[in-house]
């Protein structure tokens, strides 16, 4: 366990729906990132909050946005979703002095 | 713009010695980082260099040349459980200490 939840772990769903994938990060962490990953590809960086507040943002559509809770956790959510959105999300929490990203399990979308 | 590359797959036999390398261009360079991802598992951090030269754990080393903008993990004793995806990623004050990832290493280890 690596102390960063991500649920759910499966989801799968039609063309066009809303889904919302959740993250609480490791304990005392501030920085939550959110990851796309397809098939047999990279890491794409979605975007990042920090402490509440939007701190960076990647590739991330306009049909995605997230937010983090007064409590860190952090939900991201994909609407009018399409075949090319199935891969695996990833949520990752940092803190300063600790090097490096935590990361959830992931949750594995699955559009259909 | 930033970059980096890293070979798409590298194939190594159980109980040898693998190098993954590492190039990247990128301005405000920060620090190197290595990451392992089995299949359909997470990235789990293996190492950080900020500052050239090489830093070990256990079975990893990775290497760090700021001068060249190179980097290499090198694995020791390799076990098939070494089998995964290796990921470097470079963080700059340039992309706001964003990880830049590069594509990945396949490592495939054969008996």
């Amino acid at each position: 366990d690596s102390g960063v939840t991500q649920t759910p772990k499966h989801l799968i769903t039609a063309t066009g729906q809303r889904v919302t994938l959740r993250c609480s990060p490791r304990s005392g962490d501030l920085s939550v990132y959110w990851y796309q990953q397809s098939l047999d590809q990279g890491l794409q960086f979605l975007i990042q909050y920090y402490n509440g507040e939007e701190r960076a943002k990647g590739n991330i559509l306009e049909r995605f946005s997230a937010q983090q809770f007064p409590d860190l956790h952090s939900e991201l959510n994909l609407s009018s979703l399409e075949l090319g959105d199935s891969a695996l999300y990833f949520c990752a929490s940092s803190a300063p002095g600790r090097s490096g990203y935590t990361f959830g399990s992931g949750t594995r979308l699955t559009v259909v | 713009g930033q970059s980096l590359e890293q070979p798409s797959e590298v194939t190594a036999v159980e109980g040898a010695i693998v190098q993954i390398n590492c190039t990247y261009q990128t301005s405000g360079f920060y620090g190197l980082s290595w990451y392992q991802q089995h299949d359909g598992g997470a990235p789990t951090f293996l190492s950080y260099n900020a500052l050239d030269g090489l830093e070990e754990t256990g079975r990893f080393s990775s290497f760090l040349s700021r001068s060249d903008s190179y980097g290499y993990l090198l694995l020791q004793e390799l076990q098939m459980k070494d089998s995964a995806s290796y990921f470097c990623a470079v963080t700059s004050r340039d992309s706001n200490y964003q990880l830049i990832w590069g594509a990945g290493t396949k490592l495939i280890i054969k008996p």
